[in-house]
């Protein structure tokens, strides 16, 4: 079954960091490029980043409101995604899913939630 | 945030037929593709169109996708109590290098 299980949500407090994971299985990772978005309680998406595939170059790009602040990696051995978020603040809270990109967003994980506090 | 503009609501009777509008700009529904997504209450969201009017694989073909100029359309035939849901429409933005969505659009049946 093609899945991802995103994890490692949690309250954190204004300031701090927090290390989500994106956990893909059923399909080929390392061929893939990952997005993540998110999306804060009764409102609409927000697209955070992408990491792009070996091919090209493992690439990121982030939104706006995130960058210099969150890094998006990966380790393809663990068909793992991950989006280090650090300097959160409040504006940061949200449920965040990861994403698989072939056609567009094809497949998304359950998402995670992220309280800052 | 949002760069892409959709009406917030739009309703219709079971049976009948909607239709969603997005518009944008020459940087992303201009020149690239756009997708639609459904968003279930409490659930993570579904990929229903994309490159402008491919469905995926177990999408009916109540639901419809076209694009002219920098506006993007979703159709919805027949409509169900399912179909009661959130739908986003999204495209990349050359300009910002960015992925970026509609404001939403909450359908009621």
């Amino acid at each position: 079954e093609v899945q991802l299980v995103e994890s490692g949500g949690g309250l954190v407090q204004p300031g701090g960091s927090l290390k989500l994971s994106c956990a893909a299985s059923g399909f080929t990772f390392s061929g893939s490029s990952m997005h993540w978005v998110r999306q804060p309680s009764g409102k609409g998406l927000e697209w955070v980043g992408r990491i792009r595939r070996k091919g090209n170059n493992y690439a990121t790009e982030y939104g706006a409101s995130v960058k210099g602040r969150f890094i998006i990696s990966r380790d393809d051995s663990k068909n793992t995604a991950y989006l280090q978020m650090n300097s959160l603040n409040i504006d940061d809270t949200a449920v965040y899913f990861c994403t698989r990109d072939t056609e567009a967003f094809d497949i998304w994980g359950q998402g995670t939630m992220v309280i800052v506090s | 945030q949002s760069v892409l503009t959709q009406p917030p609501s739009v309703s219709a009777a079971p049976g009948q037929k909607v239709t969603i509008s997005c518009s944008g700009s020459s940087s992303n529904t201009g020149n690239n593709y756009v997708s639609w997504y459904q968003q279930l209450p409490g659930t993570a969201p579904k990929l229903l169109i994309y490159d402008n009017n491919k469905r995926p694989s177990g999408i009916p073909d109540r639901f419809s996708g076209s694009k002219s100029g920098r506006s993007a359309t979703l159709g919805i035939t027949g409509l169900q109590t399912g179909d009661e849901a959130d739908y986003s429409c999204g495209a990349w933005d050359s300009s910002l290098s960015a992925f970026v969505f509609g404001t939403g659009t909450k359908v009621t049946v």
